[in-house]
């Protein structure tokens, strides 16, 4: 399994368009990126998941460049209650017939403010 | 729909007790998993059901942890006796399996069980 590096932190002002990079140089040909969104006391909630371009949701976007390196979460217009921790998973979609077996990291702590 | 519910969301034991978590999936979901954060530490992977066998417990870390899924629904983790390494937050996962409208697979977890033990 992939491992991924992220941003430790970043704060961001409401209103403000945040973008959060993940670094996979080692992705597999059959993996695919996945980011997660956890709020405290609450499990990880899926936030999107793409193999190559542009994917979008009503929640976020996702970049991921021809060479599948790295991959970017755009979260338009944030406000207060976006302030989470983000997960970048890379994995096979199907992983010995599921996804679960992740490594999840330290992700991104986002912080917005007023 | 009811999402992914865990019983209790806190337990607090004292060492050499036991305690049992218990995780109820998303009706109709194969895939259960459990996962566990031990403070300042990652989530990590403990182990995966697909319907009542156990898929993978390469996650699981000693022989005082059981999970259970009898019957294919809801699950439970027992660890006894516990040690105070095993304080944190225990979280569990569905999912769909392939072929069942899933083109790839959605985690759904729960808000987990924080487990202190004293």
């Amino acid at each position: 399994l992939a491992k991924t590096t992220q941003p430790i932190s970043m704060d961001s002002y409401e209103g403000q368009e945040v973008n959060i990079t993940c670094s996979h140089n080692n992705i597999a040909t059959n993996d695919y990126i996945t980011w997660y969104q956890q709020f405290p006391s609450q499990g990880p909630r899926f936030i999107i998941q793409g193999y190559k371009t542009k994917v979008t949701n009503e929640v976020a976007s996702l970049f991921i460049p021809a060479d599948r390196k790295s991959s970017t979460l755009s979260l338009p217009r944030v406000s207060l209650s976006d302030t989470a921790v983000y997960y970048c998973l890379v994995g096979p979609a199907f992983y010995g017939g599921s996804q679960g077996n992740l490594i999840f990291g330290k992700g991104t702590k986002l912080s917005v403010k007023p | 729909e009811a999402g992914v519910t865990q019983f209790p969301s806190h337990s607090v034991i004292e060492k050499g007790q036991t305690v049992t978590l218990r995780c109820d999936p998303i009706s109709g979901h194969d895939n259960l998993y459990w996962y566990r954060r031990v403070m300042g530490k990652e989530i990590k992977f403990l182990l995966h059901f697909v319907k009542e066998s156990k898929q993978d417990e390469s996650g699981m870390p000693n022989n005082r942890f059981l999970a259970e899924r009898t019957g294919g629904t809801y699950s439970t983790l027992k660890v006894q006796p516990a040690e105070l390494e095993d304080s944190g937050v225990y979280f569990c996962a569905s999912s769909q399996r392939p072929g069942q409208g899933a083109t790839n697979e959605k985690l759904f977890f729960g808000s987990g069980t924080q487990l202190s033990v004293l």
